[in-house]
């Protein structure tokens, strides 16, 4: 069971648009279309911003969107806000257990 | 109002066990597959174990696989966590988590502390 691949961090200027990267096998991101992203703020619980990929649950604005490519997921948020500073998770089911990526922490410059 | 409270964590010597509690209210919780989520200090999330509505499937991560027991009482709306053989590196935030699908987790508590110390 390893983790799913995360750059450490990622940054942009307000109004830019940033790209996470995921990456993990084909038995896991490449094998399933349940792949999840969440964003915590510090001192708090994550929360759930794209799931299946690229569903967006209500409330998550959509300047939030997730893709998938082979064994790689992406989280692409447009329109940077200095409220989307946060670190960012990706999750993939891997065959009845779950993986989370280490972690990006986005900066906004 | 839907939430999620953790409890039960506290501070205790490796080799010993506590029993982690997590109250659902708010909406269906016989319904809803649970998770337990943790987050050691300063690092990121990782996947502990899953129940799914009825208790009938139950699955672990390798590093808690044989140490931690996950259940639930449809009954008290609520789930637990029985942790054993606790080492240092089980200290953790650890949060209950409802899944919508397999991944994703859309209602956190707010988590309770275990600190594994001597």
């Amino acid at each position: 069971q390893s983790a799913l691949t995360q750059p450490p961090s990622a940054s942009g200027s307000p109004g830019q648009s940033v790209t996470i990267s995921c990456t993990g096998t084909s038995s896991d991101i490449g094998g399933y279309n349940y792949v999840s992203w969440y964003q915590q703020h510090p001192g708090q619980a994550p929360k759930l911003m794209i799931y299946e990929v690229t569903k967006r649950p209500s409330g998550v604005p959509d300047r939030f969107s997730g893709s998938k490519s082979g064994n790689t997921a992406s989280l692409t948020v447009s329109g940077l806000q200095g409220e989307d500073e946060a670190d960012y998770y990706c999750s993939s089911y891997a065959g009845y257990i779950n993986l989370f990526g280490g972690g990006t922490k986005l900066t906004v410059l | 109002e839907v939430q999620l409270v953790e409890s039960g964590g506290g501070l205790v010597k490796p080799g010993g066990s506590l029993r982690l509690s997590c109250a659902a209210s708010g909406f269906t919780f016989s319904s809803s597959d649970m998770n337990w989520v943790r987050q050691a200090p300063g690092k990121g999330l990782e996947w502990v174990s899953a129940i799914n509505k009825d208790g009938s499937h139950i699955s672990y991560g390798d590093s808690v696989k044989g140490r931690f027991t996950i259940s639930r009482d449809n009954a008290k709306n609520s789930l637990y966590l029985q942790v054993n053989s606790l080492r240092a590196e089980d200290t953790a935030v650890y949060y209950c988590a409802r899944g919508i699908v397999p991944a994703a987790f859309d209602m956190w508590g707010q988590g309770t502390m275990v600190t594994v110390s001597s």
